[in-house]
């Protein structure tokens, strides 16, 4: 089976910009949850999907906004970029079953200047 | 946002020693998983925990789940160059949906 992936991988934008990534689950999974990753902050929940649905949303300003497709692709959208923004955007798959198991893709480095 | 704690912070050590790291929470998980991470890239899943008191191996690996679900701890035995890397705990509730909180990262060195 192919593993998560992720695009892009590498990013640059400038404040005020806005940015998408996109995300495609391992087949068959039904939930794609990302996160950002900083040196400060460390690994953080931003939101998941589940059937197209937003099943669960970490502490992230309304900027932030993810959607899902029918295939079970994700893009996560990042309106009005701010310095703070830049950092490692992952997105992990699982199936959505009791015993869930997320499995991560390579991320995408996003840096705003 | 909210960080297990993760200990030690960094490890130094000589090829062949077995490392010793654990994860620690205030809340109670149904699932630890541990994960490892190379630079710029996404983390990798090492070994899932689904059970209270569970103990678990992969290869050199083994984890276990703490019998309050509040703690894990994570072995490597006999270390080797290539396990130099960020170690993450995660935890989850299930009554959160697929939401994982991770431990703060511990940063595996391992000399010849």
């Amino acid at each position: 089976k192919a593993g998560v992936t992720q695009t892009p991988r590498y990013l640059i934008k400038t404040r005020g910009q806005q940015v998408t990534l996109s995300c495609s689950p391992i087949s068959g999974h039904r939930s794609v949850s990302w996160y950002q990753q900083t040196p400060g902050q460390g690994l953080q929940f931003l939101f998941e999907y589940f059937s197209e649905t937003q099943r669960n949303k970490g502490n992230f300003p309304g900027r932030f906004s993810g959607r899902q497709f029918s295939n079970s692709r994700s893009e996560m959208n990042v309106s009005t970029l701010e310095l703070g923004d830049s950092a490692l955007y992952l997105c992990a798959s699982s199936s959505g079953t009791v015993k869930e198991t997320q499995y991560f893709g390579p991320g995408t480095r996003l840096l705003v200047l | 946002g909210q960080q297990l704690n993760q200990s030690p912070q960094s490890m130094f050590i000589q090829e062949g020693e077995d490392v010793s790291m654990n994860c620690t929470s205030s809340s109670i998980f149904n699932t630890w998983l541990w994960y490892k991470q190379d630079p710029g890239e996404g983390p990798v899943l090492l070994i899932a925990l689904y059970k209270a008191g569970e103990l678990t191996s992969n290869g050199r690996l083994t984890a276990q789940f703490g019998i309050t679900r509040k703690d894990s701890f994570l072995n490597i035995s006999a270390s080797i160059p290539s396990d130099v890397g960020i170690y993450f705990c995660a935890g989850l509730y299930t009554g959160t949906a697929s939401k994982l909180t991770f431990g703060t990262g511990t940063r595996l060195q391992v000399t010849l």
